[in-house]
């Protein structure tokens, strides 16, 4: 079984502040993370895809790295928004060896941004 | 609007039960995945189809089934429904079979909430 953390579980930030948080996951056999955020109500909408060891991706103050040797990738939101409150998944393309294709989502980072 | 489409957004139904829930993909997506979002469980992946085929599967229980038609959108039923079973059911659609989930990101539609009681 594939394992795939995501810390912190929830994080409650001030509007303006920057925050990062972590997705761990298998080291070997690694194909592509991606990172999606998920608002109330809506459906999960794509951030990045990365599949290099050291990408790094940016869309406006939102951006990603990747470590594929250690196996973690940190999201970092520079001056957050309340628009940015939101659950953000991350999850891992990897070969599990028992014929499972398809990703492994983490439980996600429940992100509070406060005015 | 993600331009994938689920129905129905809500079910409710009794245990023992079958019911089929279905999915439109993106407009020229040809991949469609399943994934069942449990209480405390991160998104579990069930199935995918890419083109009428079966590509990959996950921990699809063998009460559920699915297929992709050749219009492209698909079904996934659900039989002998136990409370368990109670879920948020996503699709999700892309373009090539994104083999182990690279270079492919998804578009996910709204979700179909299913409630057994």
């Amino acid at each position: 079984i594939l394992n795939v953390e995501q810390s912190p579980q929830s994080l409650h930030v001030q509007e303006g502040d920057s925050t990062n948080f972590t997705c761990s996951f298998p080291s070997s056999n690694f194909y592509a993370l991606h990172w999606y955020r998920w608002e109330t109500a809506k459906s999960p909408e794509a951030l990045f895809v990365m599949t290099l060891n050291g990408d790094e991706k940016k869309k406006g103050r939102i951006s990603a790295t990747l470590n594929t040797k250690e196996g973690y990738s940190y999201l970092y939101i520079k001056g957050s928004q309340p628009e940015d409150s939101a659950t953000y998944l991350c999850a891992f393309g990897g070969d599990s060896g028992g014929g499972a294709d398809g990703l492994t989502f983490g439980k996600g980072t429940h992100l509070i941004i406060q005015p | 609007d993600s331009g994938v489409t689920q129905t129905p957004k809500h079910l409710i139904t009794a245990t023992g039960q079958r019911v089929t829930l279905r999915c439109s993909p993106r407009s020229g997506d040809l991949s469609v995945y399943w994934y069942q979002q449990s209480l405390d469980q991160g998104l579990q992946f069930l199935i995918q189809y890419y083109n009428g085929e079966e590509r990959a599967k996950g921990n699809i229980l063998e009460r559920f089934s699915a297929q992709q038609f050749p219009d492209l959108h698909s079904e996934l039923n659900l039989s002998s429904l136990e409370l368990g079973d109670s879920a948020l059911y996503f699709c999700a659609s892309s373009v090539t079979p994104g083999t182990h989930g690279r270079n492919e990101k998804l578009f996910f539609g709204s979700g179909t909430q299913l409630s057994v009681l």
